[in-house]
């Protein structure tokens, strides 16, 4: 799976949308970019994913450059309740043997 | 969404004593579960993948003697931590893919069983 690079932490006041960056550069064709997110003691929470077409839920937009080397998780109207450490991971997708690895994430951080 | 269950949310025992956790997916089989470890302040590290009726893969510098795992069914995976140690204190999450119209798929993730090891 190729590598991400998010940052370490970030803050983001509360009703404000929350922009997490990703770099992928090295992603390859057929990996999507996945998002998911930990709150304090209980297991990963998946909020989106996407292969090359930016892509919306009821929780997130994901947004992914053109060339793919990069994207941004869109939280539009961040909560109190969206603290938490949020991983970007590229992943096959499509019936693999493989299990997520987990880099570091993004600690963000709303303030009231 | 899919949903993964994991039993015990939280074990205390005795130092020497085996701890079994059970991660069943309750809506969908899974051919394939995973099992993680997680220590304070540090990310989710990929323990070993549990695949229905065949041996476990166990990630390198993993004790396939120390943590035994079972996937008996399509939706059923157990991890037991054998004679355990204060070491082995930590946070366990299960996780199950699941596949939808056999690509683009999930993975779902249990809440997590903290084990402290007295």
């Amino acid at each position: 799976d190729a590598k991400t690079t998010q940052p370490p932490s970030m803050d983001c006041a509360e009703g404000r949308a929350a922009n997490l960056p990703c770099n992928h550069s090295t992603i390859s064709g057929n990996e999507y970019v996945y998002w998911y997110r930990q709150i304090h003691s209980q297991g990963p929470q998946y909020i989106i994913h996407g292969l090359k077409n930016n892509e919306t839920n009821e929780m997130a937009s994901l947004i992914i450059t053109e060339d793919r080397k990069s994207s941004t998780l869109i939280l539009p109207h961040a909560t109190l309740r969206d603290t938490a450490v949020y991983y970007c991971i590229a992943m096959y997708s499509g019936g693999g043997a493989d299990g997520l690895t987990f880099g570091k994430g993004t600690h963000l951080i709303i303030q009231p | 969404g899919a949903v993964v269950s994991q039993h015990p949310s939280r074990v205390i025992c005795k130092s020497g004593t085996s701890v079994k956790i059970e991660c069943r997916s309750l809506d969908f089989q899974a051919t394939t579960m995973f099992w993680y470890r997680q220590f304070p302040k540090q990310s989710l590290m990929l323990m070993a993948t549990s695949n229905e009726g065949s041996k476990a893969t166990y990630e390198q510098g993993v004790e396939k003697d120390k943590f035994l795992i079972n996937h008996a069914s399509l939706t059923l995976s157990t991890l037991t931590v054998t004679s355990a140690h204060p070491e082995d204190s930590s946070f366990y999450i299960c996780s199950a893919r699941a596949l939808q119209g056999g690509k683009d798929e999930k993975l779902f993730f249990g809440s997590g069983t903290q084990l402290s090891v007295l």
